[in-house]
């Protein structure tokens, strides 16, 4: 059974601070891996895919890795604002389980101004 | 393009009623999968559809079910509200395989 679990469960950071959140998973026989943030009480928006073929993915200030072998990925926030306050998921689909999602906990992120 | 759209937003029901939430995914998206979000669960899969057919299932019970129509739209529905079913319930679609998916606003249930 996959599990992904999320280091760490929340982190608070000044304004302009790079960052970086992990995610590791049990199983490696995955499709791919996306970043999601959900702000409170609200839906899922993604930030990033990576396929399990990929090592890394890019968007503005945002770089996620993926090492598939060590069942590890870790998201980069460059120049963190304020804006970047939420709570990030990442989440894995497996070969076997068509587009399932199995999500991790989640790390709550604080930017303070 | 018009992202994932969730009806109703909010619903309050009483412990053995059934409820019928509605999901409409991106134009062109044919995979339609609902997932369900708890503070002590977190985001749980239920099931997911695909052109009509549903194609996988969590370890939800049988009074968690649902359907999807010849224009990709899906429904869920639960019958027999418990109070522990009370939770944030949202939908998502995806063009493909290989595509990323995207999520819906959600569906706060609240079970009294």
């Amino acid at each position: 059974k996959q599990e992904v679990t999320q280091i760490p469960a929340a982190l608070s950071v000044p304004e302009g601070e790079n960052l970086v959140l992990n995610c590791s998973f049990t199983d490696s026989a995955i499709y791919n891996l996306q970043w999601f943030r959900q702000d409170p009480g609200k839906g899922l928006t993604s930030l990033l895919l990576i396929q399990s073929s990929q090592r890394e993915q890019t968007s503005g200030r945002l770089n996620a890795s993926l090492d598939k072998s060590s069942g590890r990925s870790t998201l980069y926030i460059a120049a963190s604002q304020p804006g970047d306050s939420a709570t990030y998921l990442c989440a894995v689909s497996a070969r076997a389980s068509g587009s399932r999602l199995t999500f991790g906990e989640g790390t709550q992120l604080t930017v303070n101004p | 393009k018009a992202g994932v759209t969730q009806t109703p937003r909010y619903l309050i029901k009483t412990r053995g009623q059934q409820v019928t939430l509605s999901c409409s995914p991106i134009s062109g998206h044919r995979s339609v999968s609902w997932y369900q979000q708890t503070p002590g669960q977190g985001l749980q899969f239920l099931f997911e559809y695909f052109s009509e057919t549903q194609r996988n299932k969590g370890n939800f019970p049988g009074r968690f079910s649902g359907r999807q129509f010849s224009n990709s739209r899906s429904e869920m529905n639960v019958s027999t509200l418990e109070l522990g079913d009370s939770a944030l319930y949202l939908c998502a679609s995806k063009a493909g395989e290989y595509y990323e998916q995207y999520f819906g606003p959600g569906t706060r249930l609240t079970v009294t």
